[in-house]
């Protein structure tokens, strides 16, 4: 079973940002929160990930709450090409990634 | 980010025949492979983790004899699917994690299977 949980579906409008939250609440100390999405009949696409400080790459900012129970993916300039499927992954280094349901992010002009 | 080649893209086979999946990690080796399956409007079932050199674990309800999971070298992991039927087509996606400290998994580009 997946350890988050995510909402199905958020609408964004382009240009904005787009917020994208994931709870974690069974999350334990060595295991790290990934973001990852996929775009339609593709492989998923790494995002970013982090273990309990925020993180900030070229494609989005990842926030994770103080106490690692949940976290949020921020994509600050959405565009219609992010428009997918993000995944919230919780998992350990020497340990299987597995997929829960996802949040559909349409981004509409 | 680094780079996962999977092969081939797409295959259709007939009933009762074998089909070979590749993944390659191009530019990074990667002691540990994922193989997954993925329906239409579904997410991704993780079917299998291998270790290089050593036996896949399968998940329960994965046949091993069906899927039969090869990663022999550090940049290399095949799936066959033997003795294809119908019910077997579908999204299967292979992916390779970085050694380290900060481990990442990349994945392929997917392999549509079609079993006519």
């Amino acid at each position: 079973d997946a350890k988050t949980t995510q909402p199905p579906s958020m609408d964004c409008a382009e240009g904005r940002a787009a917020n994208l939250p994931c709870n974690h609440s069974t999350i334990s100390g060595n295991e790290y929160v990934y973001w990852y999405r996929q775009i339609h009949s593709q492989g998923p696409q790494y995002i970013i990930h982090g273990l309990k400080n925020n993180e900030t790459n070229e494609m989005a900012s990842l926030i994770i709450t103080e106490d690692r129970k949940s976290s949020t993916l921020i994509l600050p300039h959405a565009t219609l090409r992010d428009t997918a499927v993000y995944y919230c992954i919780v998992t350990g280094n020497n340990n299987d990634m597995r997929f829960g349901a996802g949040t559909r992010l349409t981004v509409k002009p | 980010g680094a780079v996962v080649s999977q092969h081939p893209s797409w295959v259709i086979c007939k009933s009762g025949t074998s089909v070979k999946i590749e993944c390659r990690s191009l530019d990074f080796q990667a002691t540990t492979m994922f193989w997954y399956r993925q329906f239409p409007k579904q997410s991704l079932m993780l079917m299998a983790t291998s270790n290089e050199g050593s036996k896949a674990t399968y998940e329960q309800g994965v046949e091993k004899d069906k899927f039969l999971i090869n990663h022999a070298s550090l940049t290399l992991s095949t799936l066959t699917v033997t003795s294809a039927h119908p019910e077997d087509s579908s999204f299967y996606i292979c992916s390779a994690r970085t050694t380290g400290v900060y481990r990442k998994a990349f994945f392929g580009q997917g392999t549509r299977l079609t079993v006519v």
